[in-house]
C-alpha cells in the first residue's frame, strides 16, 4: 500500500523558514515523479512544485519560485520542501503526492504550516 | 494560463439521485491530462478519474468522466451518503504546470 507521511509543519513568523518532509513507502520511490500541493484551510487546491524521479528537474509555481526548494533523497525514500522567506499567504496545509502522467494518484495526510 | 472553472459551486441533492459536475477550461486541455478528485472534510483529496474518463482503482462504476477540449464532466449515479463531498478537476499543461478548478460542493438537500 502506498503511504506518504508529511512532517515538519508548524507556526513560523513572516520571513522565517521551515522544512517539510514527506516519507514514502509501499512503492519503488525512485521511479516516480513527486509533487507538493497546498490548500488554504477552507479554500481550494494550489499546485506548489513537482520533481522528476531522479530529482534532476524540478518545477515551481510562480507564487513560490525563488523561495521554496523541492528536493528528494531516494536512498531514504523522502521528499523535502525547504520554505524560505515565508509570507502570511503561504499559510496552508501542504500535501505531498505521487505523480503519474500528469495526475496525483496518492496523497499524504497533509502538514499544516501557519505563518503569523 | 489555463483556468479551470467548475460549476455549479454547490449542488444540493438527495441520495439515490444522479448528478453531473462541470469543469470548463479557458483553453483546450489534452484529455489525457484531465483528472477529478474527491475531498471530504479533514481529509486529503482522493483521485477519482484520470485521463478524463479512466476510473481510479477500486472506484465504483457509479462514477464516470467524459469530455474533451474545454468541456469535461463528472457524473455520479445513484448517490450514496459517502459521495457528499467537494470535487475538484485538475489539468496538467504548461502554464501553470498543474492547476485545479475551484471545486463543486455536493451537499444534502
Amino acid at each position: 500500500e502506498v503511504q506518504l507521511v508529511e512532517s515538519g509543519g508548524g507556526l513560523v513568523e513572516p520571513g522565517g523558514s521551515l522544512r517539510l518532509s514527506c516519507a514514502a513507502s509501499g512503492f519503488t520511490f525512485s521511479t516516480y515523479s513527486m509533487s507538493w500541493v497546498r490548500q488554504v484551510p477552507g479554500r481550494g487546491l494550489e499546485w506548489v512544485s513537482s520533481t522528476t524521479d531522479s530529482g534532476g528537474v524540478t518545477y515551481y509555481a510562480d507564487s513560490v519560485k525563488g523561495r521554496f526548494t523541492f528536493s528528494r533523497d531516494n536512498s531514504k525514500n523522502t521528499l523535502y520542501l525547504q520554505m524560505n522567506s515565508l509570507r502570511v499567504e503561504d499559510t496552508a496545509v501542504y500535501y505531498c503526492q505521487r505523480l503519474i502522467n500528469g495526475f496525483f494518484d496518492s496523497w499524504g495526510q497533509g502538514a499544516l504550516v501557519t505563518v503569523s | 494560463e489555463i483556468v479551470l472553472t467548475q460549476s455549479p459551486g454547490t449542488l444540493s441533492v438527495s441520495p439515490g439521485e444522479s448528478v453531473t459536475l462541470s469543469c470548463r477550461a479557458s483553453q483546450s486541455v489534452d484529455s489525457k491530462y484531465l483528472a477529478w478528485y474527491q475531498q471530504k472534510p479533514g481529509q486529503a483529496p482522493r483521485l477519482l478519474i484520470h485521463a478524463a474518463s479512466n476510473r481510479a482503482t477500486g472506484l465504483p462504476d457509479r462514477f464516470s468522466g467524459r469530455g474533451s477540449g474545454t468541456d469535461f464532466t463528472l457524473t455520479i449515479s445513484r448517490l450514496e451518503p459517502e459521495d457528499f463531498a467537494m470535487y475538484y478537476c485538475q489539468q496538467y499543461g504548461n502554464s501553470p504546470r498543474y492547476s485545479f478548478g475551484q471545486g463543486t460542493k455536493l451537499e444534502f438537500k
